[in-house]
């Protein structure tokens, strides 16, 4: 089973940030959060993860609380194109590397 | 650089027919993955390879499906015989390292079976 909880939809603005939440308080302290979107009829889409430290890339910000047990996607100035399906995954230790367990994901729609 | 290659996109059997998906991976991609995605989940996982040898099958109902990756690149997955809800998006996707810190997967755009 999944070891997140998102919820199930959210809208955003046209240039405005959209902020993702993930609870995932069951997490171990060698796990790692990942997330991933899913734009339709596509595969899912690599997007940031990270352990304990906030992380950024060229396409989010992943802001993980002190204890662990939430984190915020933060994707900067939404456009139309970030209408997708983002899957907040705890990546499950497997042996030395991992599984990753999607759960039903956060459907975000960009508004103009 | 090319994506990770699927086919058929689409696939229209019966129930307690055959059916088999083909994937190939990006190029020097060591781990592949399939995926099982029903309408409205998220991804299941079926089965992940390192090369040709299988990691992780826990999730692969081996009364039916199997699947293959014979010289460690590309991959198939087997269904035999179908039923009804095996209709779903088979997904494959690959990565170049799977370590416990970092492992970033590539999906390809899916297989989506329709069982009738």
């Amino acid at each position: 089973d999944a070891k997140t909880t998102q919820p199930p939809s959210m809208d955003c603005a046209e240039g405005r940030a959209a902020n993702l939440p993930c609870n995932h308080s069951t997490i171990s302290g060698n796990e790692y959060v990942y997330w991933y979107r899913q734009i339709h009829s596509q595969g899912p889409q690599y997007i940031i993860h990270g352990l304990k430290n906030n992380e950024t890339n060229e396409m989010a910000s992943l802001i993980i609380t002190e204890d662990r047990k939430s984190s915020t996607l933060i994707l900067p100035h939404a456009t139309l194109r970030d209408t997708a399906v983002y899957y907040c995954i705890v990546r499950v230790k497997a042996g030395n590397t991992g599984k990753l367990i999607f759960g039903q994901g956060t459907t975000l729609q960009v508004k103009p | 650089e090319a994506g990770v290659a699927q086919s058929p996109r689409y696939k229209i059997i019966e129930k307690r027919q055959s059916v088999a998906f083909w994937c190939n991976p990006i190029s020097g991609h060591a781990t592949l993955y399939w995926y099982q995605q029903i309408l409205g989940q998220g991804p299941k996982l079926l089965i992940q390879f390192q090369n040709n040898g299988v990691v992780d099958d826990s999730q692969l109902p081996k009364d039916r499906f199997s699947a293959e990756r014979l010289k460690g690149v590309d991959s198939t997955l087997k269904i035999q015989p179908a039923k009804l809800e095996d209709s779903a998006v088979y997904l494959c996707a690959s990565s170049l390292r799977d370590t416990h810190s970092y492992n970033e997967q590539f999906f390809g755009p899916g297989t989506r079976l329709t069982v009738l």
